[in-house]
């Protein structure tokens, strides 16, 4: 397909549990971001990719959550030890350029992955 | 703290009625300005954006906004709205921080039209 896709749409985990999202962006495009949207909030920027190098980590809340994405395309999530304030819808952006004020660089959104801690 | 802040978050009109959802952020220097909408069941999207030059920008299916400095505003516009504008509406900013730029989303505006 040409749009970001992201697996599973849904996952249901156990407090305590390890769950590894996936995000496949647009071929082609060189950044990739990481967003949590919780019920009522809106989108929490969590880190962002140009390449396979993560040059923004600052969103990721806790020590339990770490991403990687290699060969410039596919990026994974993980959140160890999953909590129940986990709970949220994941989302998946990418962009053709990294952002850069005044360029156009336009975050494509994928369809996002629920996560229900129970 | 810095944020951007959407300030309704349901909105209820009817066809034909005009529409304005505010939205403020507080960060200051060069910004650039995004509206995304979401439609129910589908992905966000891009609506429109500034990032220089004329502040009253058009974007798709009628919509528009105006970029106030003075006022850090960037408020989403439409002169009529209709059942299929029913989504949920996310104003962004991207901003230069630590580690490089940022896009920083809004709380998000549920707008649901009557028909």
């Amino acid at each position: 397909g040409a749009g970001v896709s992201q697996s599973p749409s849904n996952k249901v985990t156990e407090k305590g549990k390890d769950v590894e999202l996936r995000c496949d962006p647009i071929s082609g495009h060189t950044a990739l971001y990481w967003y949590r949207q919780s019920l009522g909030q809106g989108l929490e920027f969590l880190i962002y990719f140009q390449g396979n190098s993560a040059p923004d980590k600052s969103g990721l809340p806790s020590d339990r959550f770490s991403a990687e994405r290699t060969g410039g395309s596919v990026s994974t999530l993980t959140i160890q030890r999953t909590q129940q304030e986990d709970s949220a819808v994941y989302l998946c952006a990418s962009s053709l350029a990294a952002p850069g004020l005044g360029r156009d660089n336009e975050q494509f959104f994928g369809p996002g992955t629920r996560l229900t801690v129970l | 703290a810095q944020s951007v802040s959407q300030h309704n978050h349901h909105v209820i009109l009817s066809e034909a009625a005009s529409l304005e959802l505010g939205c403020n952020y507080s960060y200051g220097g060069t910004v650039n300005l995004f509206w995304y909408v979401q439609y129910p069941g589908q992905h966000l999207q891009l609506l429109l954006k500034y990032f220089s030059g004329d502040p009253l920008v058009k974007g798709i299916k009628g919509f528009e906004a105006e970029f106030i400095k003075s006022k850090f505003s960037f408020n989403l516009r439409k002169p009529s709205v209709q059942w299929s504008d029913t989504a949920e509406y996310f104003c962004a900013v991207r901003k230069w921080g630590t580690g490089g730029f940022k896009t920083i989303f809004g709380a998000g505006t549920r707008l649901f039209v009557k028909a």
